[in-house]
């Protein structure tokens, strides 16, 4: 069965520091993709990357970094110089690659980011 | 604005109640799929459609429902309304097409907040 784990419930920064959020999968398929999504207070769901199984090339994106490790099912997500507009809910998902078009998303449990002025 | 409707924002009702949940996906996009997120259980799938097409089914109570019309809106009728029930209902949409081109990367409308008195 599917499953990712985002064991940080909740972290707190100062603006400016780096912080990384983990995501820990499990999955017996072969091909798969992960997705980070941010849920800002005002509660939308917001893509912010997605990555298959087959390019480990972690990849950089302004502030934000994924580091895609297959070895340790990982695929963590690192805020560099964090910003007060940083503090949402992020969460790490999982797809599997079906035949039938359907793609549907196993999220973790989210890690609720808190960036203080 | 993501592309996705979702009507009503929020809604208020009371147990045994039943309520209908709407949703438009981007322009373009066949594939519809539910999610409920509430705080004890996080984000769980529901169901996805694929142009008017059931195509996968999650964790969806019997009380629950949802069908995909010819326009492609999609509603979710959730009956018999027990206080468990109240919760963010988020609708995403997906491409049709190949995983290349974005197929299974989800846009999640604003949610539709549903609270069960």
């Amino acid at each position: 069965a599917q499953k990712v784990t985002q064991a940080q419930t909740e972290i707190s920064v100062v603006e400016k520091e780096d912080v990384t959020l983990d995501c820990v999968y499990e999955t017996r398929d072969t091909t798969y993709y992960l997705f980070w999504y941010k849920q800002p207070p005002s509660g939308e769901l917001v893509f912010l990357i997605r990555r298959n199984s087959f390019d480990e090339q972690n990849e950089i994106s302004g502030r934000y970094s994924w580091n895609f490790q297959k070895s340790t099912s990982s695929f963590n997500f690192t805020i560099t110089a964090s910003q007060v507009v940083d503090s949402a809910v992020y969460f790490c998902a999982l797809s599997d690659f079906p035949m039938d078009s359907s793609y549907k998303l196993i999220f973790g449990s989210g890690t609720r980011l808190l960036v203080r002025p | 604005d993501s592309g996705v409707t979702q009507t009503p924002k929020h809604l208020i009702t009371a147990t045994g109640q039943r309520v209908t949940l709407r949703c438009s996906p981007r322009s373009g996009d066949l594939s519809v799929y539910w999610y409920q997120q509430s705080l004890d259980q996080g984000l769980q799938f529901l169901i996805q459609y694929y142009n008017g097409e059931e195509r996968a089914k999650g964790n969806i109570l019997e009380r629950f429902s949802a069908q995909q019309f010819p326009d492609l809106h999609s509603e979710l009728n959730l009956s018999s309304l027990e206080l468990g029930d109240s919760a963010l209902y988020f609708c995403a949409s997906s491409a049709a097409g190949r995983i290349r081109s974005g197929a299974n990367v989800l846009t999640f409308g604003a949610g539709s907040r549903l609270t069960v008195l």
